[in-house]
């Protein structure tokens, strides 16, 4: 089946312009991740959301990151403002449930700001 | 999240079993074993979990220690597709389900 999807797959945008970045999760997946990885670091979290209700936003690094999840399915992360330390890869991740930590992702936004 | 620990690098032959060990000392009784890997310049890849009992799925298989203070992670037949970096992670069931891997183990599967 259709695994999640991201785009755009690459994004080169100037300092200070605005970007959104698309994440299509798995049909049926009521939970979705953004998480980002700076060049050989680690996952860092941004956000989650679970059904209705109210996003964990407890990982985005500053107000100019937001995030809205439309229908339950379909979700954007927007930057406004790009500075040059937010060149990363975004990932999105979905799973069945808010329990557990089965996730999938897809392949990611590399995302430079020159 | 209870701490893990994995060798830093592993070197595989194409066809043979990579055998993955990681230690979770800390883990608690509730608190499952999660592996995935990351295969260069993709997103990270579930593989497998488990809580006591192994577990086989197409992928590998997970073996855990009857006192669940380790495991390990079976490919039975590695690939050169299999190389990649692998994470064992032991979430706290409480800690709002974000993913946060260590450093994992760089697995290279050769020819």
């Amino acid at each position: 089946g259709a695994g999640v999807s991201q785009s755009p797959s690459n994004k080169v945008t100037e300092k200070g312009k605005d970007v959104e970045l698309r994440c299509d999760p798995i049909s049926g997946h009521t939970a979705l991740y953004w998480y980002r990885q700076s060049l050989g670091q680690g996952l860092e979290f941004l956000i989650y959301f679970q059904g209705n209700s109210a996003p964990d936003k407890s990982g985005l690094p500053s107000d100019r990151f937001s995030a809205e999840r439309t229908g339950g399915s379909v979700s954007t992360l927007t930057i406004q403002r790009t500075q040059q330390e937010d060149s990363a890869v975004y990932l999105c991740a979905s799973s069945k449930t808010s329990l557990g930590y089965e996730q999938y992702f897809g392949p990611g936004t590399r995302l430079t700001v020159t | 999240d209870a701490k893990t620990t994995q060798p830093p690098s592993m070197d595989c032959a194409e066809g043979r079993a990579a055998n993955l060990p990681c230690n979770h000392s800390t883990i608690s009784g509730n608190e499952y074993v999660y592996w995935y890997r990351q295969i260069h310049s993709q997103g990270p890849q579930y593989i497998i979990h488990g809580l006591k009992n192994n577990e086989t799925n197409e992928m590998a298989s997970l073996i855990i220690t009857e006192d669940r203070k380790s495991s390990t992670l079976i490919l039975p037949h590695a690939t050169l597709r299999d190389t990649a970096v692998y994470y064992c992670i032991a979430p706290n069931n409480n800690a709002g389900n974000m993913l946060t891997f260590g450093g994992g183990t760089r697995l290279m599967v050769k020819p």
